[in-house]
């Protein structure tokens, strides 16, 4: 089946720095990626729908210039999370949709902001 | 009323058990996705079903279009099928396929 990776799968970053997770298909082409916030022992929510080419669609309370994602190309999604803070520490979450409905699911990133 | 529900919400099985998970969808869908996520851990995607069933292994997936209901079954459960189980549909009008999600059911099969 169609593979989704995410770099790095953990990080741990400073508070005030500048983390950036990288979101990648491996063997198809993702018109849209999704990014997916969770918060321990909670459903995943939707931050923003990225489009490639064109600027992210971001959810309703989803910060666009704390949380900037770039999908540069039919395979690479990034979301750089920046001037990071403890309360951004959590489990991100991409996926990527294929040539239908298909969606693949990206193994997540944990980060820790200390 | 959420627009993707699941039942049971919380499930606890013995080792062996034939397991079922249920979800009900109140709204047109494209897709059904029944997904997997052990503690810690990324989600997986089991199963995407539009229509009949689908067999994976000891999973199967079914769904009824007209009922508006798909199930998720385990044959021969085993401890490492403990995970959280949830079902996802596919909105046909939105161009962007953005996922209904449902609350997920907490599975833990002990041995």
């Amino acid at each position: 089946g169609a593979v989704v990776s995410q770099h790095p799968s953990r990080v741990i970053c400073k508070s005030g720095t500048s983390v950036k997770i990288e979101c990648r298909s491996l063997d198809f082409q993702a018109t849209t990626m999704f990014w997916y916030r969770q918060f321990p022992k909670q459903s995943l929510m939707l931050m923003a729908t990225s489009n490639e080419g064109s600027k992210a669609t971001y959810e309703q309370g989803v910060e666009k210039d704390k949380f900037l994602i770039n999908h540069a190309s039919l395979t690479l999604s990034t979301l750089t999370v920046t001037s990071a803070h403890p309360e951004d520490s959590s489990f991100y979450i991409c996926s990527a949709r294929g040539s239908r409905w298909e969606q693949y699911f990206g193994p997540g990133t944990r980060l820790t902001v200390t | 009323k959420n627009e993707v529900e699941q039942s049971p919400q919380n499930l606890t099985a013995q080792e062996g058990e034939f397991i079922t998970i249920n979800c009900s969808y109140s709204v047109g869908i494209s897709a059904l996705h029944w997904l997997q996520q052990h503690p810690g851990g990324g989600i997986v995607s089991l199963f995407m079903l539009s229509s009949g069933k689908k067999k994976h292994g000891r999973l199967i997936a079914t769904i009824n279009i007209q009922e508006k209901h798909s199930s998720l079954h385990i044959t021969a459960s085993h401890p490492r099928d403990s995970a959280v189980y949830i079902c996802a549909g596919t909105p046909p009008l939105d161009s962007n396929y953005q996922l209904i999600w449902g609350a997920g059911t907490k599975l833990i099969i002990k041995p």
